[in-house]
Protein backbone atom coordinates (compact mmCIF):
# COMPACT_ATOMS: atom_id res chain seq x y z
CA UNK A 1 0.00 0.00 0.00
CA UNK A 2 1.78 3.46 -1.13
CA UNK A 3 1.85 5.50 2.02
CA UNK A 4 1.20 9.25 2.22
CA UNK A 5 2.50 11.46 -0.84
CA UNK A 6 3.09 15.08 -0.42
CA UNK A 7 4.31 17.59 -3.39
CA UNK A 8 6.16 19.28 -4.01
CA UNK A 9 9.18 18.45 -1.52
CA UNK A 10 10.46 21.56 -1.80
CA UNK A 11 9.06 25.06 -2.61
CA UNK A 12 10.71 28.44 -2.76
CA UNK A 13 8.13 31.62 -2.60
CA UNK A 14 8.75 35.07 -1.87
CA UNK A 15 6.54 37.23 1.09
CA UNK A 16 3.24 38.12 -0.17
CA UNK A 17 2.73 35.23 -2.83
CA UNK A 18 0.72 32.75 -2.31
CA UNK A 19 1.09 29.22 -2.23
CA UNK A 20 -1.17 25.85 -2.31
CA UNK A 21 0.68 21.82 -1.44
CA UNK A 22 -0.66 18.52 -2.08
CA UNK A 23 -1.49 15.75 0.05
CA UNK A 24 -2.50 12.13 -1.00
CA UNK A 25 -3.37 9.78 1.79
CA UNK A 26 -3.28 6.33 2.23
CA UNK A 27 -6.20 4.50 0.55
CA UNK A 28 -9.29 4.06 2.02
CA UNK A 29 -7.93 7.02 4.43
CA UNK A 30 -10.80 9.60 4.68
CA UNK A 31 -8.99 12.02 7.65
CA UNK A 32 -6.30 14.37 6.49
CA UNK A 33 -4.55 16.61 9.03
CA UNK A 34 -1.92 19.00 8.59
CA UNK A 35 1.09 20.29 10.63
CA UNK A 36 3.67 22.98 10.73
CA UNK A 37 7.13 21.99 11.69
CA UNK A 38 9.07 24.63 12.56
CA UNK A 39 12.64 25.07 15.08
CA UNK A 40 11.26 27.82 17.12
CA UNK A 41 7.33 26.93 17.60
CA UNK A 42 7.97 22.98 16.93
CA UNK A 43 5.52 20.71 15.81
CA UNK A 44 1.75 22.40 15.59
CA UNK A 45 -1.41 21.30 14.04
CA UNK A 46 -3.10 23.15 11.80
CA UNK A 47 -6.56 21.53 10.27
CA UNK A 48 -8.38 18.30 10.08
CA UNK A 49 -10.41 17.14 6.93
CA UNK A 50 -13.07 14.08 7.11
CA UNK A 51 -15.28 13.14 3.99
CA UNK A 52 -14.26 16.79 2.77
CA UNK A 53 -15.59 19.15 5.61
CA UNK A 54 -13.11 20.33 7.95
CA UNK A 55 -13.69 18.59 11.37
CA UNK A 56 -10.78 20.56 13.54
CA UNK A 57 -8.96 23.69 13.50
CA UNK A 58 -5.43 24.78 15.27
CA UNK A 59 -4.74 28.06 16.25
CA UNK A 60 -3.62 29.71 12.83
CA UNK A 61 -4.40 32.83 10.68
CA UNK A 62 -7.13 32.95 8.16
CA UNK A 63 -4.02 33.19 5.73
CA UNK A 64 -4.01 29.54 6.61
CA UNK A 65 -6.52 27.28 4.46
CA UNK A 66 -7.33 24.09 3.05
CA UNK A 67 -9.76 21.66 1.11
CA UNK A 68 -10.22 18.21 0.52
CA UNK A 69 -11.99 16.50 -2.41
CA UNK A 70 -14.03 13.31 -3.05
CA UNK A 71 -10.60 11.34 -3.29
CA UNK A 72 -9.57 12.31 0.20
CA UNK A 73 -6.92 14.38 -1.67
CA UNK A 74 -6.16 17.33 0.39
CA UNK A 75 -4.25 20.79 -0.24
CA UNK A 76 -3.88 23.67 1.55
CA UNK A 77 -3.07 27.08 0.64
CA UNK A 78 -1.07 30.18 2.47
CA UNK A 79 -2.14 33.52 1.50
CA UNK A 80 0.09 36.82 1.28
CA UNK A 81 3.12 34.50 2.44
CA UNK A 82 5.52 35.66 5.66
CA UNK A 83 8.52 35.03 6.44
CA UNK A 84 7.73 33.15 9.20
CA UNK A 85 5.49 30.96 7.11
CA UNK A 86 8.77 29.17 6.17
CA UNK A 87 8.66 25.71 7.75
CA UNK A 88 7.73 21.76 7.06
CA UNK A 89 4.47 21.43 6.72
CA UNK A 90 3.41 17.67 7.16
CA UNK A 91 0.52 15.80 6.27
CA UNK A 92 -0.68 13.03 8.03
CA UNK A 93 -3.95 10.38 7.46
CA UNK A 94 -6.10 7.58 9.61
CA UNK A 95 -9.23 6.00 8.53
CA UNK A 96 -10.95 8.62 10.64
CA UNK A 97 -13.98 6.48 11.37
CA UNK A 98 -12.52 6.81 15.30
CA UNK A 99 -10.53 9.85 16.64
CA UNK A 100 -7.99 7.38 17.96
CA UNK A 101 -6.49 5.68 14.81
CA UNK A 102 -2.89 6.03 14.79
CA UNK A 103 -1.81 9.06 12.06
CA UNK A 104 0.74 8.23 9.07
CA UNK A 105 2.39 10.87 7.64
CA UNK A 106 4.41 12.00 4.86
CA UNK A 107 8.01 13.11 4.09
CA UNK A 108 6.55 16.97 4.17
CA UNK A 109 7.03 19.83 1.88
CA UNK A 110 9.87 21.98 2.93
CA UNK A 111 8.50 25.90 2.03
CA UNK A 112 11.18 28.67 2.23
CA UNK A 113 9.76 32.22 1.96
CA UNK A 114 12.57 35.20 0.91
CA UNK B 1 -4.21 23.90 28.13
CA UNK B 2 -2.45 21.00 26.69
CA UNK B 3 1.35 20.61 27.12
CA UNK B 4 4.29 17.99 26.21
CA UNK B 5 7.51 18.66 27.95
CA UNK B 6 10.68 16.51 26.49
CA UNK B 7 13.35 17.69 29.01
CA UNK B 8 16.46 16.16 27.03
CA UNK B 9 17.27 17.82 24.12
CA UNK B 10 19.90 15.53 22.84
CA UNK B 11 20.73 11.97 24.04
CA UNK B 12 23.44 9.96 22.83
CA UNK B 13 23.80 6.03 23.42
CA UNK B 14 25.96 3.33 22.48
CA UNK B 15 25.30 0.62 19.85
CA UNK B 16 23.99 -2.18 21.65
CA UNK B 17 23.20 -0.31 24.66
CA UNK B 18 19.70 0.73 26.23
CA UNK B 19 18.80 4.09 26.26
CA UNK B 20 15.20 5.84 28.09
CA UNK B 21 14.23 9.40 26.33
CA UNK B 22 11.74 10.94 28.93
CA UNK B 23 8.60 12.70 28.44
CA UNK B 24 5.82 14.53 30.79
CA UNK B 25 2.42 16.07 29.47
CA UNK B 26 -0.65 17.57 31.15
CA UNK B 27 -4.07 17.07 29.90
CA UNK B 28 -7.69 17.40 32.18
CA UNK B 29 -8.85 14.71 30.07
CA UNK B 30 -9.43 11.21 31.61
CA UNK B 31 -9.07 9.75 27.76
CA UNK B 32 -6.47 9.89 25.78
CA UNK B 33 -3.62 7.93 23.33
CA UNK B 34 -0.13 8.37 24.04
CA UNK B 35 2.63 8.13 20.97
CA UNK B 36 6.23 8.00 20.47
CA UNK B 37 6.89 9.33 16.46
CA UNK B 38 10.77 9.39 14.97
CA UNK B 39 11.81 11.70 12.32
CA UNK B 40 14.62 10.42 10.63
CA UNK B 41 16.58 12.57 8.49
CA UNK B 42 14.16 11.47 5.56
CA UNK B 43 11.59 14.31 7.98
CA UNK B 44 9.27 11.31 7.56
CA UNK B 45 7.29 10.83 11.14
CA UNK B 46 6.91 7.45 11.73
CA UNK B 47 5.04 5.98 15.26
CA UNK B 48 7.59 3.94 16.77
CA UNK B 49 5.05 3.31 19.65
CA UNK B 50 1.30 3.50 21.18
CA UNK B 51 -0.17 3.50 24.35
CA UNK B 52 -3.97 3.75 25.67
CA UNK B 53 -4.56 6.26 28.24
CA UNK B 54 -7.17 3.54 29.99
CA UNK B 55 -4.64 0.49 29.86
CA UNK B 56 -2.13 -0.15 32.94
CA UNK B 57 0.09 -2.44 30.63
CA UNK B 58 2.94 -0.87 29.82
CA UNK B 59 3.15 -0.93 25.44
CA UNK B 60 5.65 -3.24 24.06
CA UNK B 61 6.99 -2.79 20.19
CA UNK B 62 9.90 -5.49 19.72
CA UNK B 63 13.20 -3.02 21.09
CA UNK B 64 10.74 -0.56 21.98
CA UNK B 65 8.73 -0.11 25.27
CA UNK B 66 7.20 2.51 27.39
CA UNK B 67 7.05 3.21 30.92
CA UNK B 68 3.50 4.92 31.24
CA UNK B 69 3.01 6.37 35.10
CA UNK B 70 -0.58 7.87 34.28
CA UNK B 71 -0.85 9.50 38.16
CA UNK B 72 2.64 10.83 37.45
CA UNK B 73 1.48 12.16 33.73
CA UNK B 74 4.50 10.68 32.80
CA UNK B 75 5.14 8.39 29.50
CA UNK B 76 9.04 7.50 28.59
CA UNK B 77 10.45 4.97 25.81
CA UNK B 78 12.89 2.88 26.37
CA UNK B 79 14.89 1.78 23.15
CA UNK B 80 16.77 -1.61 24.17
CA UNK B 81 19.94 -3.22 21.95
CA UNK B 82 20.21 0.22 20.19
CA UNK B 83 20.89 0.55 16.41
CA UNK B 84 22.55 2.77 14.08
CA UNK B 85 19.20 3.12 12.30
CA UNK B 86 17.47 4.43 15.41
CA UNK B 87 19.22 7.48 15.14
CA UNK B 88 17.02 10.20 14.34
CA UNK B 89 14.84 13.37 16.57
CA UNK B 90 12.12 11.31 18.80
CA UNK B 91 8.69 13.20 19.14
CA UNK B 92 5.96 12.30 22.50
CA UNK B 93 2.72 13.43 21.64
CA UNK B 94 -0.71 12.66 23.06
CA UNK B 95 -4.18 12.73 21.58
CA UNK B 96 -7.26 13.41 22.84
CA UNK B 97 -10.96 13.58 21.72
CA UNK B 98 -10.14 15.22 18.57
CA UNK B 99 -8.19 13.54 15.88
CA UNK B 100 -5.27 16.04 16.56
CA UNK B 101 -1.84 15.66 17.94
CA UNK B 102 0.01 17.61 20.47
CA UNK B 103 4.20 17.58 20.28
CA UNK B 104 6.83 17.78 22.46
CA UNK B 105 9.82 19.83 21.44
CA UNK B 106 11.87 16.47 20.53
CA UNK B 107 15.09 14.79 21.84
CA UNK B 108 17.61 13.89 19.29
CA UNK B 109 18.89 10.76 19.82
CA UNK B 110 22.60 9.88 19.03
CA UNK B 111 23.58 6.25 18.71
CA UNK B 112 27.54 5.71 19.05
CA UNK B 113 29.09 3.09 16.56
Amino acid sequence: KAGVTQTPRYLIKTRGQQVTLSCSPISGHRSVSWYQQTPGQGLQFLFEYFSETQRNKGNFPGRFSGRQFSNSRSEMNVSTLELGDSALYLCASSPGISYNSPLHFGNGTRLTVT
Amino acid sequence: AQTVTQSQPEMSVQEAETVTLSCTYDTSESDYYLFWYKQPPSRQMILVIRQEAYKQQNATENRFSVNFQKAAKSFSLKISDSQLGDAAMYFCAFQTGANNLFFGTGTRLTVIP
